[in-house]
């Protein structure tokens, strides 16, 4: 049972434009989320991160966006840049614990 | 820039053989974990270091995986008599303390022949 939920596999967009990048979870417990950025052949990159406490966080042009009463998470990359494309990993973890749950990805195209 | 460093980068065998990859993490971090990738799915936990103490590892740690931080520093896994189903993109990350997020190195890629 995937507690950490990423349904989009892909998503392609324009230059420029706004990315949106959703992820739901099940586990009421969690009260940390993550996103991770994935190039080709290397690890994943922390990117953006978000307490329970708090209902949106930004960095630069990522913000993260939390709803707890969905179980609902969201990433904006606002503008979008060709080298924004990658896999995106959305993960959450549980108060004492130190280990996230990752989601499948979101493998994100921004065309020129 | 000494980030998360695995070695070797990829690792081809035959079934039955075993294998060892090696895990050099942040120096200042205390916390070390083993994660497992396959194609299409984000990175399975399998087990966790702090320090040199092995303190929590998954279900999906089989007996044929051992895990080892002899010194608290770089970390070992070890997988024996592997199987085709182990073939897969074996991540190390590391951490400091609190909510710190984890830093990956760039895996182990497992091809099982």
């Amino acid at each position: 049972d995937q507690q950490v939920k990423q349904n989009s596999p892909s998503l392609s967009v324009q230059e420029g434009r706004i990315s949106i990048l959703n992820c739901d979870y099940t586990n009421s417990m969690f009260d940390y989320f993550l996103w991770y950025k994935k190039y080709p052949a290397e690890g994943p990159t922390f990117l953006i991160s978000i307490s329970s406490i708090k209902d949106k966080n930004e960095d630069g042009r990522f913000t993260v966006f939390l709803n707890k009463s969905a179980k609902h998470l969201s990433l904006h990359i606002v503008p979008s840049q060709p080298g924004d494309s990658a896999v995106y990993f959305c993960a959450a973890k549980s108060g004492g614990s130190y280990i996230p749950t990752f989601g499948r990805g979101t493998s994100l195209i921004v065309h020129p | 820039d000494t980030g998360v460093s695995q070695d070797p980068r990829h690792k081809i065998t035959k079934r039955g053989q075993n294998v060892t990859f090696r895990c050099d993490p942040i120096s200042e971090h205390n916390r070390l974990y083993w994660y497992r990738q396959t194609l299409g799915q984000g990175p399975e936990f399998l087990t966790y270091f702090q320090n040199e103490a092995q303190l929590e590892k998954s279900r999906l740690l089989s007996d044929r995986f051992s895990a080892e931080r002899p010194k608290g520093s770089f970390s070992t896994l070890e997988i024996q008599r592997t199987e085709q189903g182990d073939s897969a993109m074996y991540l190390c990350a590391s951490s400091g303390s609190g909510n710190q997020p984890q830093h990956f190195g760039d895996g182990t890629r497992l091809s099982i022949l």
